[in-house]
């Protein structure tokens, strides 16, 4: 079964220490994965795709296919972080729908 | 990227009664999608609306509850029919674009109130 785990509901931080917010994945063929935003009062919108390698407002995240994982990580977090991130999943090709995961709201603290 | 609107952004309805949502792209796209977001849950995709037939739907969605329509390539309608309280939901149109790279827009979402 094509399974996104997201195991923190909540992850809290002060300005300036490391970020990872932590995604496992549950498929058995090829994924692909992608991190996606929403800012309070905004529309979701797509951060990284794992096939693009990019880091986007300091953020990477790696595929580790044996650990079946997607973690984003930022090394120093700023206030403008805060937000509810979604790791998702895009299994079949064929479909191009997305599988999410639940959600893992960062709060960054002055 | 694809721009996308929805209306209504909100509605309150009374339950058995039916609220149509409707999508509005401004490009052609080949894939576009409904999702549901309920209170303090993750998104959950309905149904894939495909222009000129049917809409596929996923396991736990049927076509008399939500029936969806997709006339053309940059518009597509949600229908949540015959509402009670837990349809309450944040209702998301979203389109997919590309295949290689595939990249998936979200319009801003429909908050829907069974009352």
């Amino acid at each position: 079964a094509q399974r996104v785990t997201q195991p923190e509901k909540l992850l809290s931080v002060f300005k300036g220490a490391p970020v990872e917010l932590k995604c496992n994945y549950s498929y058995s063929g090829s994924p692909e994965l992608f991190w996606y935003v929403q800012y309070s009062r905004q529309r979701l919108q797509l951060l990284l795709r794992h096939i693009s390698r990019e880091s986007i407002k300091g953020f990477t995240a790696d595929l580790n296919k044996g650990e079946t994982s997607f973690h984003l990580k930022k090394p120093f977090a700023q206030e403008e972080d805060s937000a509810m991130y979604y790791c998702a999943l895009r299994g079949s090709s064929n479909t191009g729908k997305l599988i999410f995961g639940q959600g893992t709201t960062l709060q960054v603290k002055p | 990227s694809a721009v996308i609107s929805q209306k209504p952004s909100r509605d309150i309805c009374q339950r058995g009664t039916s609220l149509t949502i409707q999508c509005q792209v401004d490009s052609q796209v080949t894939m576009m999608f409904w999702y549901r977001q309920q209170p303090g849950q993750s998104l959950t995709l309905i149904a894939t609306a495909n222009q000129g037939s049917e809409a596929t739907y996923e396991s736990g969605f049927v076509i008399d509850k939500f029936p969806i329509s997709r006339p053309n390539l940059t518009f597509s309608t949600l229908t949540v029919s015959n509402m009670s309280p837990e349809d309450s939901s944040i209702y998301l149109c979203s389109v997919g674009q590309g295949l290689s790279t595939y990249e998936q827009y979200f319009g801003p979402g429909t908050r829907l109130t069974v009352t």
